[in-house]
């Protein structure tokens, strides 16, 4: 069964600081993986995606993953955190559901603190 | 700016209300979702409209009552809450299920609580 698994609830860094947030799955086919980020107050906002066409994927803000299949991780990086960058960021696999469809699942969130 | 619309933003009720959460979205897309989540959570799927039909109920409890009048339009009724419902609804779509490709876009949630 597909799956993803954040590692650390929570991640601090100074401002300035390279930003890396970690997402390990499991899936027994090629997945299609996400990166949301919430801002407090706010619904989902999605970052960036993988559909297996590059495996360095760019997203809004900054921010990049990249998918290697040999330690089945897609991590979030950006190169220099900015204050504005604090929020809570969700990785996500889509997941077969019972019924046939395909939906996503997400991961636990890890909270983004980012220190002046 | 969010392309989903919730409202209301925020909603407190009682046990033995019955209150209605609405959602609209104007991008065509053919699959709506709603959400639970909870605080410092994430967030957990409820039901799922495909092309106005229900396609998923994740076993959710009768008090809550989904309703896809068009393909732009999701409502979700509530009716003999528990205070453990209190939590952010979060309305999402998709331009269909497909094969999960395509990411989804949120609105910014209903935060209700319930007294």
């Amino acid at each position: 069964a597909q799956s993803v698994t954040q590692l650390g609830s929570h991640v601090s860094v100074s401002e300035g600081a390279l930003v890396l947030l970690r997402c390990n799955y499991s899936s027994s086919v090629p997945p299609y993986l996400f990166w949301y980020v919430q801002y407090p107050n706010q619904g989902l906002q999605l970052l960036l995606k993988y559909t297996s066409a590059a495996t360095l994927v760019k997203g809004i803000n900054g921010f990049e993953a990249e998918f290697k299949k040999s330690e089945t991780s897609f991590h979030l990086t950006k190169p220099s955190a900015h204050m504005s960058d604090a929020a809570e960021y969700f990785c996500a696999v889509t997941i077969t559901h019972s019924g046939g469809s395909y939906i996503p699942t997400f991961g636990r969130g890890t909270s983004l603190i980012v220190h002046p | 700016d969010t392309e989903v619309t919730q409202t209301p933003k925020h909603l407190v009720m009682g046990m033995t209300n019955k209150k209605s959460l609405k959602c609209e979205q104007h991008m065509g897309h053919r699959a709506m979702y709603w959400y639970k989540q909870k605080a410092k959570k994430p967030p957990e799927l409820m039901f799922v409209y495909s092309y106005e039909k229900l396609s998923i109920n994740e076993s959710v409890p009768s008090r809550f009552s989904p309703e896809c009048p068009n393909s732009s339009l999701l409502n979700l009724h509530l009716h003999a809450l528990q205070p453990e419902d209190s939590a952010l609804y979060l309305c999402a779509s998709s331009p269909s299920e497909g094969r999960g490709q395509s990411p989804l876009h949120f609105g910014n949630g209903t935060r209700l609580t319930v007294t």
